[in-house]
């Protein structure tokens, strides 16, 4: 079964510093990979999404994530968070057998002015 | 461009009743699936709709059913509604692999 592990409950940065949110897989054959933010009240946006390709991927909001497939890693990253990223942040992957996303348990985001 | 809709955003509703949600893709989006959302935790699937038919079902009851009308819309249907059911459902619609998320409606049971 596919799977992902967000091991941080919540991240603490401050305002200006770069930001690393972590996100492990375990998949069988190529992964379809996903972040996604949700702020308090609302749906999910989506943020970027690994195919194939490069393993640097670029996103939304000044967003990327790193690809590594020795160590199952799809970690997000920000070079200078701001205290609007403050959110809950979700790894995801595709099952693409009936298209459906399996959802890590989310990373709440808390950036300090 | 429109994004995914939802209708109603909130709802309160008592054990035993039973709910219909609402959903509308982005347009073009021929993809509709649902998710639960309990407060604190991940999202979890319960369908996949594609052209009308039934793609995908999570590890939901027989309470739990949906359909997909001829412009993509659909709709989420509760029935026998128990406390545990309160959560916010969030309905993506999807061209390729990327799903898209509505606002969701977030169910009250009492």
């Amino acid at each position: 079964a596919q799977s992902v592990a967000q091991p941080e409950d919540q991240v603490n940065v401050a305002e200006g510093n770069p930001l690393t949110v972590k996100c492990t897989y375990s998949v069988s054959g190529n992964p379809y990979l996903f972040w996604y933010v949700q702020y308090p009240n609302r749906g999910l946006q989506f943020l970027l999404k690994y195919i194939t390709g490069d393993n640097l991927v670029k996103g939304s909001y000044g967003f990327e994530a790193e690809f590594n497939k020795s160590q199952t890693s799809f970690h997000l990253k920000k070079p200078s968070a701001l205290v609007s990223d403050s959110a809950l942040y979700f790894c995801a992957v595709l099952n693409t057998g009936f298209q459906k996303l399996v959802f890590g348990t989310g990373t709440r985001l808390l950036v300090s002015p | 461009d429109a994004g995914v809709t939802q209708s109603p955003t909130h709802l309160i509703k008592t054990r035993g009743q039973h709910v219909t949600l609402r959903c509308s893709p982005i347009s073009g989006h021929k993809s509709v699936s649902w998710y639960q959302q309990v407060l604190g935790q991940g999202p979890q699937f319960i369908f996949q709709y594609y052209e009308k038919e039934e793609r995908g079902r999570g590890n939901f009851p027989d309470r739990f059913s949906a359909r997909q009308f001829p412009n993509y819309s659909s709709e989420l249907n509760v029935n026998a509604l128990l406390l545990g059911d309160s959560a916010l459902y969030l309905c993506a619609s999807s061209l390729l692999e990327t799903q898209y998320f509505g606002p969701g409606t977030r169910l009250l049971v009492l």
